[in-house]
Formats: structure tokens, C-alpha cells, sequence
């Protein structure tokens, strides 16, 4: 399998403009969580699914960000409007259940914010 | 709810010596626990993990841990360090079944030769 696919790897915007972060969980997990990591607040879950249901988006910081998982091959984070502070690596990451509770993580999209 | 300290935010080491990174963790009862390693531009990658049985757990490139009841405690340790192996670790602790990892704000492994 190719693991986790994220695109862009990166993306250069300008404040409030709509970003659009891409994932590809691997073949037949049924979680899939997104993270945000800064130097400030190291490695932060935005929201997870299971089976393609929003489980939990307690971690999303404010209506800018709205996730989407329309199938259990794609995922997608929004961000609208973007904002310089929104600027931090976002990482897709997916798990099975019954299996070993891995967490199987994409390299992340670098996301800049100008 | 549960917690993760990585009480180190950087250690330094020479190539060749040894290593123990700390974690502590907080949860009423025993926890998943896991190691993963950011290697610069990369995701996370799990190194090992534990789930019960044996408290000292291997796992891929030379690392191990142990897991301490008593002291809350899930530290990481390798016996000689290789320049390679300067990464973020991250130390995560899981309710049991829940599938759902809390983790650590890292510590930053920077080897010297």
C-alpha cells in the first residue's frame, strides 16, 4: 500500500482566501484523524472519523474549519476564510480497528498563510 | 481525561551514547501506550507500543521502553544513539480500545558527533 497521501505538500495562500487540505487514508482503515502541529501548541487533533462519520470535531478551532470524509477513500479540510494564524503543518493520519491501534500518518501539508 | 508529559522539550546526546527520553502519563487505569518518531518534513511513525504483558517492549531501530506502573511512566531508551536518529519523539497514551491517542508536545533528539 502507498500509506497516507496528503496534497498538497504544500500551500502558499493569502489571508482569506479558502484553503483546501487533501487525504487518502489507506485501503480499508476506518478511522481517519486530522492534526495540526505548531511550535506553540505541538500536535493538536482537529477531528476524527469512523466509517466516514464525524465522531468528534471538539478539537476544531472555530466555523473557519469544516471536514468532510464523503467516502472512505477521501477526506478533505477546509479552511474558510484563511487567516496567518491558521499557518502550521496539517497531518492526516488513519487507523483499523481490531488491529493494533497504529496510527498510520501522512507527511502533512505545510500550510502558509500571508 | 488523560494526559501526556514529556518533561524534556530538547535532549542532546553524543553519537554512540546512550539515550532515555521520558514520559509520564496520567489515567485512571493501564493505558496503550506508544513511541512515534518525526524524522524533519515527515509524519509520525510508530516505534513501539504497549499493550499489557512484559513491561519492557521492543521496537524497530534498536529502541525500547518500559513500561512502570508504579511511576506513571513509559520512558524510551536505546544503548548507543546513531546520528540517524535525530528526530521529535513523541510519547502517546490511549484509553484502552478507544482508539483515540493523547500525545506529548515532543522532545527533540539532537545527536552529536
Amino acid at each position: 500500500d502507498a500509506g497516507v497521501i496528503q496534497s498538497p505538500r504544500h500551500e502558499v495562500t493569502e489571508m482569506g482566501q479558502e484553503v483546501t487540505l487533501r487525504c487518502k487514508p489507506i485501503s480499508g482503515h476506518d478511522y481517519l484523524f486530522w492534526y495540526r502541529q505548531t511550535m506553540m501548541r505541538g500536535l493538536e487533533l482537529l477531528i476524527y472519523f469512523n466509517n466516514n462519520v464525524p465522531i468528534d470535531d471538539s478539537g476544531m478551532p472555530e466555523d473557519r474549519f469544516s471536514a468532510k470524509m464523503p467516502n472512505a477513500s477521501f477526506s478533505t479540510l477546509k479552511i474558510q476564510p484563511s487567516e496567518p494564524r491558521d499557518s502550521a503543518v496539517y497531518f492526516c493520519a488513519s487507523s483499523i480497528s481490531g488491529g493494533y491501534n497504529e496510527q498510520f500518518f501522512g507527511p502533512g501539508t505545510r500550510l502558509t498563510v500571508l | 481525561a488523560q494526559s501526556v508529559t514529556q518533561p524534556d522539550i530538547h535532549i542532546t546526546v553524543s553519537e554512540g551514547a546512550s539515550l532515555e527520553l521520558r514520559c509520564n502519563y496520567s489515567y485512571g487505569a493501564t493505558p496503550y501506550l506508544f513511541w512515534y518518531v518525526q524524522s524533519p518534513g515527515q509524519g509520525l511513525q510508530l516505534l513501539l507500543k504497549y499493550f499489557s504483558g512484559d513491561t519492557l517492549v521492543q521496537g524497530i531501530k534498536g529502541f525500547e521502553a518500559e513500561f512502570k506502573r508504579s511511576q506513571s511512566s513509559f520512558n524510551l531508551r536505546k544503548p548507543s544513539v546513531h546520528w540517524s536518529d535525530a528526530a521529535e519523539y513523541f510519547c502517546a497514551v490511549e484509553p484502552g480500545g478507544s482508539y483515540i491517542p493523547t500525545f506529548g508536545r515532543g522532545t527533540s533528539l539532537i545527536v552529536h558527533p
